[in-house]
C-alpha cells in the first residue's frame, strides 16, 4: 500500500548549522511532495512543496530535492535559527487516488 | 478569512458514546481530508473526499464514518467511542490531484475515558 517513511525522528542542531530530513515514498504514482511545519499545539502549515516534474526547489533558507528514480525527497534548512524548532512532516499525493499521505514526522531542535 | 473551521476544540467522551466532529471550509475546495494525530506521532489519514457525495477510506478508517453532502462541510462521526480513539483530529481542505496546498483546521482534541 501507499507509505511514506521519514528519517530521522529527532534532530538536534546548533544555531547556524544545516538540517536535512529525508523521506522515501512507495507509490510511483505519487506526483506532489509538500513539507509541513507544525509548532507545538498548532496546526500543520505548508512551508515548501515540489512537483514530480522538478528536481529541486529553493525558498530562502529552505530547499527541497526530489529523486524520482530512487523515490526519495529531502528537506534542507540552512543557517538554522531557534524559531525553526518544530515538527516537520513530509507528505506525498498519490495521483490516481487523491490521497495525501504523511510521513511520521521529525522533531527538529535548534539550540542557541 | 475563516479557511478551515473545526468544532469543538476539545471534548471528553465516555466509552461507547457517539459524537460528530464538524469541519467546514469557505475556500470552495473539492478535496477534504480527516487525519488523526496521536501524541508524538504523525498524521494518519482516516477518510477523504474528492467532492460532494464522494468519500473514500484512508489508512485508519475503522470506527469512523463520514459524509459529504455539500462542498463546504465534511463531518466525521464516531459511533462507539473507544480509548484507542483518544487523539487530536485535524480536518484539511485543498490538495488532491490539483497539487495545491492543503489547509488545516485548528484541530479537535478528543479524550475517551
Amino acid at each position: 500500500g501507499e507509505n511514506v517513511e521519514q528519517h530521522p525522528s529527532t534532530l538536534s542542531v546548533q544555531e547556524g548549522d544545516s538540517a536535512v530530513i529525508k523521506c522515501t515514498y512507495s507509490d510511483s504514482a505519487s506526483n506532489y511532495f509538500p513539507w509541513y511545519k507544525q509548532e507545538l499545539g498548532k496546526r500543520p502549515q505548508l512551508i515548501i512543496d515540489i512537483r514530480s516534474n522538478v528536481g529541486e526547489k529553493k525558498d530562502q533558507r529552505i530547499a527541497v530535492t526530489l529523486n524520482k528514480t530512487a523515490k526519495h525527497f529531502s528537506l534542507h534548512i540552512t543557517e538554522t535559527q531557534p524559531e525553526d524548532s518544530a515538527v516537520y512532516f513530509c507528505a506525498a499525493t498519490i495521483y490516481n487516488t487523491d490521497k495525501l499521505i504523511f510521513g511520521t514526522g521529525t522533531r527538529l531542535q535548534v539550540f542557541p | 478569512n475563516a479557511g478551515v473551521t473545526q468544532t469543538p476544540k476539545f471534548r471528553i467522551l465516555k466509552i461507547g458514546q457517539s459524537m460528530t466532529l464538524q469541519c467546514t471550509q469557505d475556500m470552495n475546495h473539492n478535496y477534504m481530508y480527516w487525519y488523526r494525530q496521536d501524541p508524538g506521532m504523525g498524521l494518519k489519514l482516516i477518510y477523504y473526499s474528492v467532492g460532494a457525495g464522494i468519500t473514500d477510506k484512508g489508512e485508519v478508517p475503522n470506527g469512523y464514518n463520514v459524509s459529504r453532502s455539500t462542498t463546504e462541510d465534511f463531518p466525521l462521526r464516531l459511533e462507539l467511542a473507544a480509548p484507542s480513539q483518544t487523539s487530536v483530529y485535524f480536518c484539511a481542505s485543498g490538495g488532491g490531484r490539483l497539487n495545491t496546498e492543503a489547509f488545516f483546521g485548528q484541530g479537535t482534541r478528543l479524550t475517551v475515558v
